[in-house]
């Protein structure tokens, strides 16, 4: 597709389950990042991959969250031990090289309940 | 984690209104950008400003980059039903980071449109 695919949409987990989310970029798109919308707020920065580079991992809130991105394009988010507050909705976003600051194409997110 | 203050919470007003909406922050941002989410479905950039006074038109929408660089406002006018939806302000702290993509949201503007 042209646009962001996340998967899956939606996810029901138990406390204590070890989840995953996948980012599919826009092709061609070398920046990716994962930002977490909890419910009534606004987007919390966890992550930014960029090429080769490190990545930023400045905003994940506990060593339970991992991400990689094989091959510069697919990423995965891994939740361990998920806890009720990671109930959120995971959004990954995607920009080409050289567009300007802040102009990021966003997924649909993948919705998390942990009961 | 720091949030931008935006405001106001929710609105519900009348079609053909005019809409007004602001973003205040205590520091300097470099960058100010406005976003709309519409149900299910992830952000949208709709404006995105990268000078001090900087005045951007885009349709029946114009937004401000403030002079102080510590806050934004979108004003909408003849608003119609697609209106409907969370307008974002988000900002980014700039220069000097090779992340562009790492932004501070806003707690997001509610709005509904009775036709």
């Amino acid at each position: 597709g042209a646009g962001v695919s996340q998967s899956p949409s939606n996810k029901v987990t138990e406390k204590g389950k070890d989840v995953e989310l996948r980012c599919d970029p826009i092709s061609g798109h070398t920046a990716l990042y994962w930002y977490r919308q909890s419910l009534g707020q606004g987007l919390e920065f966890l992550i930014y991959f960029q090429g080769n580079s490190a990545p930023d991992k400045s905003g994940l809130p506990s060593d339970r969250f991992s991400a990689e991105r094989t091959g510069g394009s697919v990423s995965t988010l891994t939740i361990q031990r998920t806890q009720q507050e990671d109930s959120a909705v995971y959004l990954c976003a995607s920009s080409s090289p050289g567009t300007r600051t802040g102009e990021l194409f966003f997924g649909e997110g993948s919705r998390l309940t942990v009961l | 984690g720091q949030q931008l203050n935006q405001s106001p919470q929710s609105m519900f007003i009348q079609e053909g209104e005019d809409v007004s909406m602001n973003c205040t922050s205590s520091s300097i941002f470099n960058t100010w950008l406005w976003y709309k989410q519409e149900p299910g479905e992830g952000p949208v950039l709709l404006i995105a400003l990268y000078k001090a006074g900087e005045l951007t038109s885009n349709g029946r929408l114009t937004a401000q980059f403030g002079i102080t660089r510590k806050d934004s406002f979108l004003n909408i006018s003849a608003s119609i039903p697609s209106d409907v939806g969370i307008y974002f302000c988000a900002g980014h702290k700039g220069p000097g980071s090779s992340n562009t993509g790492k932004l501070i949201f806003g707690q997001g503007t509610t709005l509904q449109v009775k036709p």
